[in-house]
């Protein structure tokens, strides 16, 4: 597609319950990234996927959080057993390399009620 | 591990005004810097970068940075903003020479004066 295209655009959820965001990266990106965009904390990094290599997952905040990325394209990130910390906007980022910086997605809110 | 410090949570600036937003970061290698910015309402967008050369860069709507390898700085600057620079400014860092993740600042709000 001609951009990053995430969805649900927006997510309100109960705390407890699990919750899955989808990332649709443009076509060729080698590189995904996922992060998290809480008021007055800036960008936090969660996870990266390089091509076939093993994704660096050093941001993920605990085990409740994990990642795919299926045939190298579409990401889905998976938060179990929401908590109201966990109510964010996460943005999805690709790449066709660090050198010509990213292209972000519009993000998803996730509140967390 | 690479960092960045945005001293400025917000910048308060009257319009036609100069502004520098201030960006430091750590890293122990090489980095390539960047700033994004995201206006209200609006996805965050690729504002200008520093990958290697010349250590003045510029961005196609008047802004500039400058890499300072000895400071480890890298400073946004505008000689005279206007209402549409309203924005949050985002300062980031990653190692050179290879495909990594970015580290990104707390952000900077940029206020624009009437």
């Amino acid at each position: 597609g001609a951009g990053v295209s995430q969805s649900p655009s927006n997510k309100v959820t109960e705390k407890g319950k699990d919750v899955e965001l989808r990332c649709d990266p443009i076509s060729g990106h080698t590189a995904l990234y996922w992060y998290r965009q809480s008021l007055g904390q800036g960008l936090e990094f969660l996870i990266y996927f390089q091509g076939n290599s093993a994704p660096d997952k050093s941001g993920l905040p605990s085990d409740r959080f994990s990642a795919e990325r299926t045939g190298g394209s579409v990401s889905t990130l998976t938060i179990q057993r929401t908590q109201q910390e966990d109510s964010a906007v996460y943005l999805c980022a690709s790449s066709a390399g660090t050198n010509l910086g990213y292209t972000f997605g519009s993000g998803t809110r996730l509140t967390v009620v | 591990a690479q960092s960045v410090t945005q001293l400025d949570s917000q910048v308060p600036v009257f319009e036609e005004a100069p502004v520098e937003l201030r960006c430091n970061y750590s890293s122990s290698v090489s980095v390539y810097l960047f700033w994004y910015v995201q206006y209200p309402n609006q996805g965050l967008q690729l504002l200008l970068k520093y990958l290697s050369g010349s250590t003045l860069v510029k961005s196609i709507n008047g802004f500039e940075a400058e890499f300072n390898k000895s400071q480890t700085s890298f400073h946004l600057r505008k000689p005279s903003v206007h209402i549409s620079d309203t924005a949050e400014y985002f300062c980031a860092v990653s190692r050179a020479n290879r495909d990594d993740k970015i580290i990104f600042g707390k952000g900077t709000r940029l206020h624009i004066l009437p």
